[in-house]
Parts: structure tokens; sequence; C-alpha cells
């Protein structure tokens, strides 16, 4: 079974450019939510989404979104982007959405922002 | 900001020896779970604890929880080199919103 899928794996872009981060998570798996990891915060979750719904979002401005399409597979977007802005983001998905599930990591997207 | 820290922040060890690694966390959980990163890439999941459990084995991974201490530990027996990588501790009150701690750096000596 494959596991989450993310893409790109790399990418770097210029300060106020924009970008969009793409994650298939794993067959059968509804729920899909990221994290932003950085040497300085950590791991921190930026939002969960379940049947293309945006369940939770973490404390991120709002030019940090994301949607769910109906095979589950999600995309973030991060607008007009700041130089804070670098960091691994990190896909996960899961079988449901609730208290007590696993939830699975991609291998992340490296995003340098200059 | 972060709901645990971990304990001690980077930990090394020769091959052979055990690991042990402390989690403590802020508010009421209903889950811990114990994750596993190597350099730059995704994070792997060891092991789930419940909150009305407290301790549970997988493999050579131990794992402890005090709630009334808001605490955990994972013991790593037998360590090998191959167990370098940095551990995080997780923690859910709601859905699948994770709140992670800052992490252990384990070092494994050969």
């Amino acid at each position: 079974k494959a596991g989450v899928t993310q893409t790109p794996r790399y990418l770097i872009k210029t300060r106020g450019q924009q970008v969009t981060l793409s994650c298939s998570p794993i067959s059968g798996h509804r729920s899909v939510s990221w994290y932003q990891q950085t040497p300085g915060q950590g791991l921190q979750f930026l939002f969960e989404y379940f049947s293309e719904t945006q369940r939770n979002k973490g404390n991120f401005p709002g030019r940090f979104s994301g949607r769910q399409f109906s095979n589950s597979r999600s995309e973030m977007n991060v607008s007009t982007l700041e130089l804070g802005d670098s960091a691994l983001y990190l896909c996960a998905s899961s079988l449901a959405s609730g208290s007590g599930n696993t939830i699975y990591f991609g291998e992340g997207s490296w995003l340098t922002v200059v | 900001s972060q709901q645990g820290e971990e304990d001690p922040q980077a930990l090394s060890i020769q091959e052979g020896e055990n690991a042990t690694m402390n989690c403590s966390y802020k508010t009421s959980i209903n889950n811990l779970q114990w994750y596993r990163q190597n350099s730059g890439r995704g994070l792997v999941h060891l092991i789930l604890i419940r909150s009305n459990e407290r301790e549970k084995h997988s493999g050579r991974l131990r794992v402890t929880l005090d709630t009334s201490k808001k605490s955990s530990s994972l013991l790593i027996t037998a360590s090998r080199a191959a167990d370098t990588a940095s551990y995080f501790c997780a923690t859910d009150r709601t859905g699948n919103q994770f709140y992670f701690g800052t992490g252990t750096s384990l070092t494994v000596i050969p």
C-alpha cells in the first residue's frame, strides 16, 4: 500500500510569491492534516480536512489555506510568502477524524523562501 | 505553541545500551503517541498509548504514561545505530489536531 505522497519535495520561492503544495493520502484515508516544521517553532498544526471540510485550524495567518478534493487529495497554499515561511511542510493522513487516530506522515515538502 | 516538552533535548549512547526519553505535556489528553523522525524526513509512528493505559510495549519499545504527572516516557532497549533519529511525543485533544513536543535527538554510537 502506497504511503502518503507529497509533491514537490523541494522548492525555492521568492518573497511575495505564492506556493501550492500537494498531498495524496494513503488509499482509503479520508482525513488529511498539514503541519509546519521549523527549527525555532518545531512542529505546528496548520489545519485538518475530512470529507472536503476543514475540521480544525491552527494558529496561522490567513495567508495559509488549504482544500481537499473528493478523492481525499489535499493541497495547501501559502500566499505572499515571507522569509519566515521557509520550513518543512508535512502532510499526514488517517482513516478518520477524531481522537485516537494514528496519523501517517509523508516525507514533506521543503520550502525555501529567498 | 507546543503542548509538550521532551527531555533530554539530546542523548548520545553506545549501541546495545538502553535509551530513555521523557515527555511532559500541559493539558488533559485523550491519547499520546510517539513518533520518530530521521533527519529531514517525515515522521514515522511508533506507538500510541491511550489516557486510560499506563504502559504499552511494542518490540524494543516501552512507553509509560502518568496522567497525574502529565508525563510519558519512551524506553528503547538494546539500541542500534539505526535508532539514531529525533523522537517526538504528540498529544491530541480534538480530532487529528496533534500537539508535538520539542523532540529528543538520539545518537547511537556503533
